[in-house]
């Protein structure tokens, strides 16, 4: 079982507001991703990083920003949040090695009204 | 093109068999995986399977991977009714992992 956790799981919030979705992972694992997943089920790279003070951008292009000052917390922020920001957004986490599989969180639901 | 390409939806009775299907795009990716996605929650890993391996069989589960034609499939025995969920094939590309779009599989009793 991984041990990997996204907080808050479900988050209803208004147009402007600055937004900060948090991810923690207990399994030592340098490498950290998050996805934003569509309605329609596509999962979309936004951001991941190596380690410690890497941090580079996906294949989807995001308003959003991350940092990764600590190994185990992958935090991803929106400082102005829009409608369009609507979506379910995945964190994962995977060991050294460019084989090693990817574990999810249980992801967070973002409405933005 | 450069997308991993799954069927959007198979719908089976329950204790039939269920495989889904996925074409790659790379072929030098070394490991290719099966996720499944049930309702409100994230990705699961189901199984992987090693490039040079043709077949990998665990439980219920049995994945084939046909490399010269860069296909590759899933196969649930008896499938039950939990087995209902969204299921993700990916190939490791660039050190990330690219997904297909899902396979929404739907058992009925």
């Amino acid at each position: 079982e991984a041990d990997i956790y996204q907080t808050p799981r479900y988050l209803v919030i208004g147009t402007g507001k600055k937004i900060t979705l948090e991810c923690s992972q207990t399994m030592g694992h340098d490498k950290m991703y998050w996805y934003q997943q569509d309605p329609g089920m596509e999962l979309h790279l936004i951001h991941y990083s190596y380690g410690v003070n890497s941090t580079e951008k996906g294949d989807l292009s995001s308003e959003s920003t991350v940092s990764r000052i600590r190994t185990e917390h992958f935090p991803l922020t929106l400082e102005s949040a829009r409608p369009s920001h609507t979506s379910q957004y995945l964190c994962a986490s995977s060991g050294t090695g460019s084989n090693q599989p990817q574990h999810f969180g249980d992801g967070t639901r973002l409405s933005i009204l | 093109g450069e997308d991993v390409e799954q069927s959007l939806f198979l719908s089976v009775r329950e204790g039939d068999s269920s495989v889904i299907n996925c074409t790659y795009t790379d072929s030098s990716s070394t490991y290719l995986y099966w996720y499944k996605q049930e309702p409100g929650a994230g990705l699961q890993l189901l199984t992987y399977i090693f490039s040079n391996m043709d077949m990998k069989q665990d439980q219920r589960l049995t994945v084939l991977l046909n490399k010269k034609d860069k296909h590759l499939s899933l196969r649930i025995a008896d499938t039950q009714t939990g087995d209902s969920a969204i299921y993700f094939c990916a190939e490791n590309r660039y050190s990330t992992l690219t997904f297909g779009k899902g396979t929404m599989l739907l058992v009925s009793p």
